[in-house]
């Protein structure tokens, strides 16, 4: 079974430089979820996809971030213009959402490490 | 709102010895609780998980966790450390009521593990 597939692993890029983060998550599941990790702020949720709408982007940090899911198994998360702040390592995870029920699991990829010279 | 308070962002145990790694939480809800682990360079992956059914929760690699309500915790223990242990552990709560499953994390603690 393969699990969430993030690309690319790493990306080195200058400041200015518009960044694109890809996602596949598990097949059949219809929650994506995308979250951020530094040492200074630990792990941030930044959106949260229920069957390809976004549900809660609260987290997204400011305009230059945008994230689509244009189906059902791929999303990306887009930083326009990158800053050197943006630099972190990026996960997106993977679940089924169970309504009322009890919650599920989520299934990480292994993670974007992303580095804003 | 929710929240999670990992007490001691690094543990250090020998091997052999007792690990505790504690988890306090804040819910206005009854709560789902998680505790992920992150292998250096890897993503998180599930250790165990309380949904409501018995308070101890056994996870893999012998690991189990505890749910408090009195107390709002939910540590972490395994008897005997391994150096396999050595990871970054991550207490997460879900707010059952709504849907999805939208987890607050911890700051994480790092845990290392001596010879």
């Amino acid at each position: 079974d393969a699990g969430v597939i993030q690309s690319p692993r790493h990306e080195v890029t200058e400041m200015g430089q518009e960044v694109t983060l890809r996602c596949k998550p598990i097949s059949g599941h219809n929650s994506l979820f995308w979250y951020r990790q530094t040492m200074m702020r630990g792990l941030e949720l930044l959106i949260y996809f229920n069957n390809n709408v976004p549900i809660d982007d609260s987290g997204m940090p400011e305009d230059r971030f945008s994230a689509k899911m244009p189906n059902a198994s791929f999303s990306t998360l887009k930083i326009q213009p990158s800053e050197p702040r943006d630099s972190a390592v990026y996960f997106c995870a993977s679940s089924i959402p169970t309504g009322g029920g009890p919650t599920g699991e989520l299934f990480f990829g292994e993670g974007s490490r992303l580095t804003v010279l | 709102a929710q929240s999670v308070t990992q007490l001691g962002s690094h543990v250090s145990v020998s091997e052999g010895a007792l690990v505790l790694l504690r988890c306090n939480y804040s819910s206005s809800v009854p709560p789902y609780l998680f505790w992920y682990v992150q292998y250096p360079n890897q993503g998180l992956q599930l250790l165990l998980k309380y949904t409501s059914a018995a308070t101890l929760v056994k996870g893999i690699n012998g690991f189990e966790a505890e749910f408090k309500k009195s107390e709002t915790s939910f540590h972490l223990t395994k008897p005997s450390a391994h150096m396999s242990d050595a990871a970054e552990y991550f207490c997460a709560v879900s707010d059952r009521i709504r849907a999805g499953n939208m987890l607050t994390f911890g700051g994480g603690t790092r845990l290392m593990v001596k010879p």
